[in-house]
């Protein structure tokens, strides 16, 4: 079983330009999860969804959209990177309500 | 606002020098008090999760717990394959989401 696999790993994009982070699953769990890790600042909650279907805002969403195509994936969009968007990005799923979260191995974008 | 704070920021060990690390959140409604290990270049990894005051977890020379309050992580007889960035995270209930610290990075040296 793979668990949760990000895509891409790295990525180096020009400001303006946009791109799709995707993220699946195979561990039949029905919430999911984009966070960002920056250095100094731990991990921070940018969408998730509890359910397919539905998406809510974390604790930084300006500046990204997000989809829950089905209930195995959940991508990350950015319109017009920008350099402060130069992050770790990481996907988790999880089980309702238990927020025992399985992280994917993340992706390192570059905005320049 | 919901808060977890973790200290201190990093720790240097020697094997064998055991030690804790701490998390205090302010978290009303805290449902669950979660630890995660993370390896450079990768995502965390779950080590355990804690519900109420008194309650203790054990996983190797790992050792969780819960007050009001905070939570320790004890680290006992340490190797270097335990040097990792600790994460603590809060959810309260009815929350979908983690609430993370930024993490203690611990070094073990030989």
């Amino acid at each position: 079983n793979a668990g949760v696999t990000q895509t891409p790993k790295f990525q180096v994009l020009k400001t303006g330009q946009s791109m799709t982070l995707q993220c699946a699953q195979d561990m039949n769990h029905n919430s999911m999860y984009w966070y960002r890790q920056d250095p100094g600042m731990g991990l921070r909650l940018i969408y998730y969804s509890a359910s397919e279907g539905t998406t809510d805002k974390g604790e930084v969403p300006n500046g990204y959209n997000v989809s829950r195509l089905n209930k195995r994936e959940f991508s990350l969009r950015l319109e017009s990177a920008a350099p402060s968007q130069t992050s770790v990005y990481f996907c988790a799923v999880g089980d309702s309500g238990a927020n025992v979260l399985t992280f994917g191995a993340g992706s390192r974008l570059t905005v320049l | 606002e919901d808060q977890v704070t973790q200290s201190p920021e990093a720790l240097r060990l020697q094997e064998g020098e055991s030690s804790s690390l701490n998390c205090s959140y302010t978290v009303s409604g805290l449902r669950g008090l979660f630890w995660y290990r993370q390896d450079p270049g990768k995502g965390p990894e779950f080590l355990f999760t804690l519900y109420s005051a008194g309650e203790e977890k054990e996983k190797e020379r790992l050792k969780a717990t819960l007050t009001k309050k905070e939570s320790f992580l004890h680290i006992t007889a340490p190797k270097p394959e335990d040097s990792a960035t600790y994460l603590c995270a809060a959810t309260q209930g009815g929350s979908e989401k983690l609430v993370f610290g930024k993490g203690t990075k611990l070094t073990v040296n030989p």
